[in-house]
């Protein structure tokens, strides 16, 4: 299994340009999760799916829109980028059940410029 | 709102000894808690959780946690330090009820001296 998987790893954009992260997982997961990590600031949940064909906002959904393709896969989409936008994103996914333990993809490092 | 706070964004301990990561939480309610790990250019690991079971949480590689409720706190223990454990930590708290939505404390770096 290879777990959760992000592409692409790194991505430089200019400011205005469009661009989608792409998630995918193998353990038939319900729920997945989008996150950007920026410095000092911990992880901020972005947008969730608790399950296939259903999303919501998190802390921090401005300037995001997101895609639940099918139970695989979830994908994050910047319409128009920003250099408030730089920072580190990362997927993750979860059984579905209420306490379950979430499993993080390697990140996309992506910078706006 | 949940919060956590966590005290100290680095700290360094020498190999075999104590390690100690400070969290508090802010909450109305008793709160699922949780501390993960990150090691460079990796994604977190869960290392324990706490879910109103057993106050003292034992996690993976050697570490626990002790929920404090007295003292809002949730501290992250280890009682030999190994060079493999540095890596970057953090806190956690759920705000959903459901562990959906985690709010994340800003990340402690621990360094692991020879």
């Amino acid at each position: 299994n290879a777990g959760v998987t992000q592409t692409p790893k790194f991505q430089v954009l200019k400011t205005g340009q469009s661009m989608t992260l792409q998630c995918a997982q193998d353990m038939n997961h319900n729920s997945m999760y989008w996150y950007r990590q920026d410095p000092g600031m911990g992880l901020r949940l972005i947008y969730y799916s608790a399950s296939e064909g259903t999303t919501d906002k998190g802390e921090v959904p401005n300037g995001y829109n997101v895609s639940r393709l099918n139970k695989r896969e979830f994908s994050l989409r910047l319409e128009s980028a920003a250099p408030s936008q730089t920072s580190v994103y990362f997927c993750a996914s979860s059984p579905g059940g209420d306490l379950d333990t979430q499993y993080f993809g390697p990140g996309t490092r992506l910078t706006v410029l | 709102a949940q919060s956590v706070t966590q005290l100290g964004s680095h700290v360094s301990v020498s190999e075999g000894a104590l390690v100690l990561l400070r969290c508090n939480y802010s909450s109305s309610v008793p709160p699922y808690l949780f501390w993960y790990v990150q090691y460079p250019n990796q994604g977190l690991q869960l290392l324990l959780k706490y879910t109103s079971a057993a106050t003292l949480v034992k996690g993976i590689n050697g570490f626990e946690a002790e929920f404090k409720k007295s003292e809002t706190s949730f501290h992250l223990t280890k009682p030999s330090a190994h060079m493999s454990d540095a890596a970057e930590y953090f806190c956690a708290v759920d705000r959903s009820g459901s562990a959906r939505q985690l709010t994340f404390g800003s990340g402690t770096q621990l360094t692991v001296l020879p």
